[in-house]
């Protein structure tokens, strides 16, 4: 079964700087990739998804990611955040019939 | 917009007791899902149904059972509730299991187990 390896267990920023958390899976092969957000007190939402084609992927919000597949990476980025940002960030990958998740980022953006 | 709504937001109930959670989903989707979500340890799965009166078990199976008799509603049951119990519930949805498509979660039962 995947594992997944998020390397920050709580980052803070300040409004404008740049995000970047990691993700990490642990074996190849065909891989479907997700990160999904959880704002405080709402349901999970899909972020962004990878299936095929160009490694860097676009989502909602001004976020990306990108997958490396020598790396066994799936990194989330977003140039410059906003207090709105605040949240929880989990990384998902597709494991046969289910979906493996990272232990979860958290994120505080100070104003 | 795919709407999965879970009966209660939070939820205080003794050990021992028999718990039950409901999820219904609106869009017709085959595959239901519960997970629990701890802090430090992410979403793991207990049980999910890829069809009605289907299930299969989890990552983390023991003191769980589920029940799926409609398409649009899967029941996570706590047969005999304890402490260790106490988490964020979360039901998930999605169309097919096939192509990696995303899950749509509800918003989450928080049990407390006293």
């Amino acid at each position: 079964a995947q594992s997944v390896s998020q390397h920050n267990h709580h980052v803070i920023l300040s409004e404008a700087a740049s995000l970047e958390l990691g993700c990490n899976y642990s074996y190849g092969g065909t891989v479907n990739l997700f990160w999904y957000v959880q704002y405080p007190g709402q349901h999970l939402q899909l972020l962004l998804k990878y299936f095929s084609g160009d490694p860097l992927v676009k989502g909602i919000k001004g976020f990306e990611a990108e997958f490396i597949k020598s790396k066994f990476s799936f990194n989330l980025r977003k140039p410059s955040v906003q207090w709105s940002d605040t949240a929880e960030y989990f990384c998902a990958v597709n494991d046969d019939y289910k979906l493996s998740f990272g232990a979860g980022t958290t994120v505080t953006v100070r104003a | 917009d795919v709407k999965v709504t879970q009966s209660s937001r939070y939820l205080v109930k003794r050990t021992g007791e028999k718990v039950f959670l409901e999820c219904v989903q609106d869009m017709d989707h085959e595959n239901m899902f519960w997970y629990r979500q701890d802090p430090g340890l992410g979403l793991r799965l207990i049980y999910f149904s890829y069809d009605v009166k289907m299930k299969e078990k989890g990552d983390i199976p023991e003191g769980y059972s589920v029940s799926r008799e409609k398409k649009e509603r899967f029941s996570l049951i706590l047969e005999s509730a304890s402490t260790n119990q106490t988490s964020m519930y979360l039901c998930a949805s999605r169309p097919t299991l096939g192509g990696g498509q995303p899950q749509h979660f509800g918003d989450g039962t928080r049990l407390s187990i006293l």
